[in-house]
């Protein structure tokens, strides 16, 4: 079963704008993570956010958390060509931190 | 270079046969996982494994096997038992309970003549 769902589900900007993409969830979380894949190719990780956090940056990316609405944000700031690429946000909850539940992904077009 | 190999890179298969995907990696992390994504999907768990020698079944287990005989190796046999096993197999490993982020390998596209 799906835990997190990313919306939007396709989004198109010009590069040098700023992409923001959200996820929402169902259940209590221990902690939320977002990461990249490029077409193709393996995920890599961005950035991890627990559950007591409401806000992390890293770079030019910047997560936020609200565990009332059951929702985070990610924020990337001044986008690049090179940021074109599918985003999943993946959530660890219950008793186990190994297994992580990830959404369907937004895929993030930058336009030169 | 400290990382997650998997291969073949692509691998087809027969009607009726077992294929094996193999997953390799050297950043000693004691957990390692198998997910399948589908086209225009996210990951789905099929089996991981917290230690040497255990594994536990994810989300659709069924039509795969696993072995842990040894902490850099998680390799995943898909079965004939498994309908439809077109898809893209990513293996991952993490440190364990402490740290929660995943490595991921590059992947295998698994394809049925």
């Amino acid at each position: 079963s799906q835990q997190g769902e990313e919306d939007p589900q396709a989004l198109s900007i010009q590069e040098g704008e700023n992409a923001t993409m959200n996820c929402s969830y169902k259940t209590s979380i221990n902690n939320l993570q977002w990461y990249r894949q490029n077409s193709g190719r393996g995920l890599v990780h961005l950035i991890l956010i627990r559950s007591n956090e409401r806000e992390k940056h890293s770079g030019r990316l910047r997560v936020t958390l609200d565990t009332s609405k059951k929702s985070s944000s990610l924020l990337i700031t001044a986008s690049r060509a090179a940021d074109t690429a599918s985003y999943f946000c993946a959530t660890s909850s219950g008793g186990s931190n190994y297994k992580l539940t990830f959404g369907k992904g937004t895929l993030l077009t930058v336009n030169p | 270079d400290g990382g997650i190999t998997q291969s073949p890179k692509y691998l087809f298969r027969k009607e009726g046969q077992n294929v094996t995907l193999s997953c390799e990696q050297n950043l000693n992390h004691d957990a390692m996982y198998w997910y399948r994504q589908d086209p225009g999907q996210g990951l789905r768990l099929i089996y991981y494994s917290q230690i040497v020698n255990d594994f536990q079944k994810g989300d659709i287990a069924e039509g795969y096997s696993v072995s842990r005989e040894k902490k850099e190796s998680f390799p995943l046999t898909v079965t004939s038992a498994q309908k439809n096993p077109t898809a893209f197999y990513l293996c991952a490993s993490s440190i364990g309970r402490a740290q929660e982020t995943q490595y991921f390998g590059p992947g295998t596209r698994l394809l049925v003549l």
